[in-house]
């Protein structure tokens, strides 16, 4: 089982509509989770981070954490073309060399016109 | 000015060559990391360090080294390039407290690197 998960994709929305992005995780002592988002070609770029169980809010974008089910989320409202890229989900997992920060495959987002 | 920078951004080389990509920070960040991305396998760890004195594999270390001059620096070099390491290559920094919450990493532009 990988550590995080993510379906590749693409899920392809209208644009106005809601994306609705899912990951999960393997161990149950990861504490930090976090969404990033790249466009093809560039670097990662952090849009949310998510610490406690429940929602988050961050202008159209809400992260939800539920521990229990070791599964975290991303919703985006009102989806724009600008909005297509690759979501990676990544979770801080506890090793014995420290912290490592462990990232999906990505889901591929596409807004559609 | 961008806060992490790589050079070169984009480099072809040859099997056997060995090669070095550099990397600089201007956040201030103790931790810095190497990554490599490929299509389908998301990104992988190679190295990484949590100060000047301390280095450590990460999960695809092999064929790879690294150097920490600086606080500010992280060098990676492929000894013997080969084609399989043909990939994207991406440094980043971290501020974490060490405590296990915020471990926000931040990314450099990347290295795109050809081995023939």
């Amino acid at each position: 089982q990988k550590e995080v998960e993510q379906n590749s994709g693409p899920l392809s929305v209208p644009e106005g509509a809601i994306a609705s992005l899912n990951c999960t995780y393997s161990d149950r002592v990861s504490q930090s989770f976090f969404w990033y988002r790249q466009y093809s070609g560039k670097s990662p770029e952090l849009i949310m981070s998510i610490y406690s169980n429940g929602d988050k809010e961050d202008g159209r974008f809400t992260a939800q954490l539920n521990k229990a089910s070791q599964y975290v989320s991303l919703l985006i409202r009102d989806s724009q073309p600008s909005d297509s890229a690759t979501y990676l989900c990544a979770v801080l997992i506890l090793t014995g060399g420290g912290n490592k920060l462990t990232f999906g495959t990505g889901t591929q987002l596409k807004v559609e016109l | 000015d961008a806060d992490v920078t790589q050079t070169p951004r984009n480099r072809i080389t040859k099997t056997g060559k060995r090669i070095m990509l550099e990397c600089s920070q201007t956040k201030g960040h103790d931790r810095m990391y190497w990554y490599r991305q490929d299509p389908g396998l998301g990104l992988r760890l190679i190295y990484y360090s949590f100060d000047v004195k301390d280095i450590n594999k990460g999960e695809i270390s092999d064929g790879y080294s690294v150097s920490r001059q600086a606080q500010a620096k992280f060098s990676l070099s492929l000894e013997s390039a080969i084609p399989n390491q043909t990939a994207l290559y991406f440094c980043a920094t971290s501020d974490s407290t060490g405590t296990g919450m915020g471990e926000t990493q931040y990314f450099g532009p990347g290295t795109r690197l050809l081995v023939l």
